[in-house]
């Protein structure tokens, strides 16, 4: 079974421009979380769907930081403009939990989106 | 607002050693506590997963224990070996399954 796509591995960028993340989660699973890992720090929940709605977006940086998951599969999160303190590793997890339960809410990791802000 | 801390936050062994890593939470009404491992440069790799319901997950060489009412977690690692240096993370799971993080433990074992 396949895991937790994420790309771009790696991007570096200019503070001020903008950058966008991919993540397609595991087959199946309704729920997606986007997490901010700052080096030296665990990571931080920035946003959490189930489906293609959200269910908890209370630390994401509204002003410069958006998430969307349209079709409720793969999603998007999107950073303009970058601030130095972006510079951070974004990781992507999926879950099979929904809001009706019946699951154990395991989450399951993508590699990660190594972002550099200069 | 859950806080998850985790002692130490480095630590190294020699090769065969058994060691204890350490988790408290300070919010005792979780839905579950999961143990991950980070590489350098990787994504998380899930461990273990203890319910609230339950007192211990064994797996291999790994035993993980929770007591929610003293809000700590720990995590077992019976003859370590080198292939075990990694970051260690604990995070508790609230009502809508978001995770807190601990900030790791970071082990180092020495051949």
């Amino acid at each position: 079974e396949a895991g937790v796509a994420q790309s771009p591995r790696y991007k570096i960028i200019e503070k001020r421009q903008s950058v966008a993340f991919w993540c397609n989660p595991i087959s199946g699973h309704a729920t997606l979380y986007w997490y901010q890992q700052i080096l030296g720090q665990g990571p931080k929940l920035l946003i959490q769907f189930q489906n293609n709605g959200v269910v908890d977006d209370s630390q994401l940086p509204k002003d410069r930081f958006s998430a969307e998951r349209l079709k409720g599969v793969d999603s998007t999160l999107k950073i303009q403009p970058a601030k130095l303190e972006d510079s951070a590793v974004y990781l992507c997890a999926s879950s099979l939990w929904r809001l009706a339960g019946g699951e154990t809410g395991e989450l399951f990791f993508g590699e990660g989106s190594r972002l550099t802000v200069l | 607002k859950q806080e998850v801390t985790q002692i130490p936050a480095a630590l190294s062994v020699p090769e065969g050693e058994n060691l204890v890593l350490n988790c408290s939470f300070t919010d005792s009404a979780i839905y579950n506590l999961q143990w991950f491992r980070q590489d350098p440069g990787k994504g998380l790799t899930s461990l273990l997963l203890i319910q609230s319901s339950q007192r211990e997950q064994t797996s291999g060489r790994l035993n993980a224990s929770l007591d929610k009412s003293s809000g700590r977690s720990t995590l077992y690692i019976a003859a370590s070996q080198p292939g075990d240096s990694a970051t260690y993370l604990c995070a508790a799971s609230g009502s809508a399954r978001q995770l807190t993080f601990g900030s790791g433990t970071q082990l180092t074992v020495l051949p």
